[in-house]
C-alpha cells in the first residue's frame, strides 16, 4: 500500500460543483501539503499545514480551503469548481525529526481533476 | 521570490550514455534541494536530496550536486537506459521563517533514452 495515498485519482465535474479531495498518510509525517501541477507551469503550493492546528495559504490558494482532520488527513476542496481549475493535485508529506533527511517531501499518486 | 529553471526542457538520447541535467535557482538561501523523478500520469517519486551544508549525494547512478552560491545543482546519470525514460523535476525547499518547507519547482526535464 502506498504511504500518501490520494482519493479519488480521477474525477470530472462541472463548473459551479463542490469538490473534495482527500489525502490520508502511513508515514507519521507531521507537515502536509497540498500543490496542482500544470503543463508549462510546473507545480504549485496551495495550501500547507505543519500539524494538526495549522494550516497556512501558499502561492495559489484562492478558490481552495483545506482541513486538517488528523495527523494522517489532509483534505482539499474547492467550494465552486471552475474551469481553470482543472489539473492534477498533489499531496505530499515530509518529517521535522532532526535527521539527515529532514525537509524531504513525499508525494501522492495525485488526483487528476476536470471541470467542465 | 525564489525562481528554478531546468536546463534542457528535453533530452533525447541513446541508451548507454552518460547524460547531465540542469537546475539554477535564484535565491541561494535554501535548505535543501530534491531531485524527482515522474512518469507520465503518475506521482513523483524522490531521487535525491541534497541539504544545504552537502556537495553531492550519489544513489546507485544518480548523482546529484550542489553549487549553493552560484545557485547550480546538477543531476548527473550514468550508463543510461530506456527504463530512465521519465520527467526530471528539480525543487528547492526555502531556508527558515515563512519559507521552510515550501519547493519551488523549475519545470522539469523530459527525457527519453532511446535502445
Amino acid at each position: 500500500d502506498a504511504d500518501v495515498t490520494q482519493t479519488p485519482r480521477n474525477r470530472i465535474t462541472k463548473t459551479g460543483k463542490r469538490i473534495m479531495l482527500e489525502c490520508s498518510q502511513t508515514k507519521g509525517h507531521d507537515r502536509m501539503y497540498w500543490y496542482r501541477q500544470d503543463p508549462g507551469l510546473g507545480l504549485r503550493l496551495i495550501y500547507y499545514s505543519f500539524d494538526v492546528k495549522d494550516i497556512n495559504k501558499g502561492e495559489i490558494s484562492d478558490g481552495y480551503s483545506v482541513s486538517r482532520q488528523a495527523q494522517a488527513k489532509f483534505s482539499l476542496s474547492l467550494e465552486s469548481a471552475i474551469p481553470n481549475q482543472t489539473a492534477l493535485y498533489f499531496c505530499a508529506t515530509s518529517p521535522i525529526a532532526m535527521t539527515e533527511n529532514t525537509g524531504e517531501l513525499f508525494f501522492g499518486e495525485g488526483s487528476r481533476l476536470t471541470v467542465l | 521570490k525564489q525562481e528554478v529553471t531546468q536546463i534542457p526542457a528535453a533530452l533525447s538520447v541513446p541508451e548507454g550514455e552518460n547524460l547531465v541535467l540542469n537546475c539554477s535557482f535564484t535565491d541561494s538561501a535554501i535548505y535543501n534541494l530534491q531531485w524527482f523523478r515522474q512518469d507520465p500520469g503518475k506521482g513523483l517519486t524522490s531521487l535525491l536530496l541534497i541539504q544545504s551544508s552537502q556537495r553531492e549525494q550519489t544513489s546507485g547512478r544518480l548523482n546529484a550536486s550542489l553549487d549553493k552560491s552560484s545557485g547550480r545543482s546538477t543531476l548527473y546519470i550514468a550508463a543510461s537506459q530506456p527504463g530512465d525514460s521519465a520527467t526530471y523535476l528539480c525543487a528547492v525547499n526555502g531556508a527558515g521563517g515563512t519559507s521552510y518547507g515550501k519547493l519551488t519547482f523549475g519545470q522539469g526535464t523530459i527525457l527519453t533514452v532511446h535502445p
